[in-house]
């Protein structure tokens, strides 16, 4: 199958500090793509719907100025989680959407520790 | 009433069974619909994708979608211990790329 990568896997950071997590569709291009967090033994939570070269679009509850995302290419997506705080701690996953299809493929997750 | 139904389990088969998963829903303009095997402390991985009513099969899985009852189930055949995951469904319409999750299932499968 096709083949997302997320970077870093894991990161642990002071609280106050901002951190980028990146994800990046490496066979195929990606119009679309998603990010979620997921909390222990929970389903995935959607955040936010990215499309290369416009805002991205945020679900209801999700701060948009706490969480910039970027879709700069039709291969790159970056979360930037900003002045974290340890509430923040949690597993963010992105899933991108071939551009040729309806498939989407997810990203091995970045786990997030906010100390 | 979630969109979704999934039963969280856990459910726990012997090595060989044949294994039953199940996801309820309620939009029925739902047309896409996928199953993704996510193992702990890593991001889901897709197992099978169906468009609207009908069976799938890959290997030892079979995906089945009946629309008429809004339900879809995912069947395991000769299961493996290394089948033990949780396995998500998911869903979305035709006009939107949104996916819409189950809570999950999770399977063990004991030797």
């Amino acid at each position: 199958g096709a083949v997302v990568s997320q970077h870093p896997s894991w990161v642990i950071c002071k609280s106050g500090t901002s951190v980028k997590i990146e994800c990046r569709s490496l066979d195929f291009q990606a119009t679309t793509m998603f990010w979620y967090r997921q909390f222990p033994k929970q389903s995935l939570m959607l955040m936010a719907t990215s499309n290369e070269g416009s805002k991205a679009t945020y679900e209801q509850g999700v701060e948009k100025d706490k969480f910039l995302i970027n879709h700069a290419s039709l291969t790159l997506s970056t979360l930037t989680v900003t002045s974290a705080h340890p509430e923040d701690s949690s597993f963010y996953i992105c899933s991108a959407r071939v551009s040729s299809g309806n498939t989407i493929y997810f990203g091995e997750g970045s786990w997030l520790t906010v100390v | 009433q979630k969109e979704v139904e999934q039963d969280p389990g856990p459910l726990s088969v012997p090595e060989g069974a044949i294994v039953s998963l199940n996801c309820t829903y309620s939009n029925s303009a739902f047309q896409y619909f996928m199953w993704y095997r996510q193992y702990s402390r890593k991001g889901p991985e897709l197992l099978m994708y169906t468009y609207s009513s009908g069976n799938k099969e890959d290997g030892r899985f079979t995906a089945q979608v009946d629309k008429s009852s809004k339900y879809i189930s995912l069947f395991i055949r000769d299961s493996q211990p290394s089948d033990s995951a949780t396995y998500l469904c998911a869903m979305s319409t035709i006009n939107t790329d949104k996916l819409i999750f189950g809570t999950g299932t999770r399977l063990q499968v004991f030797p």
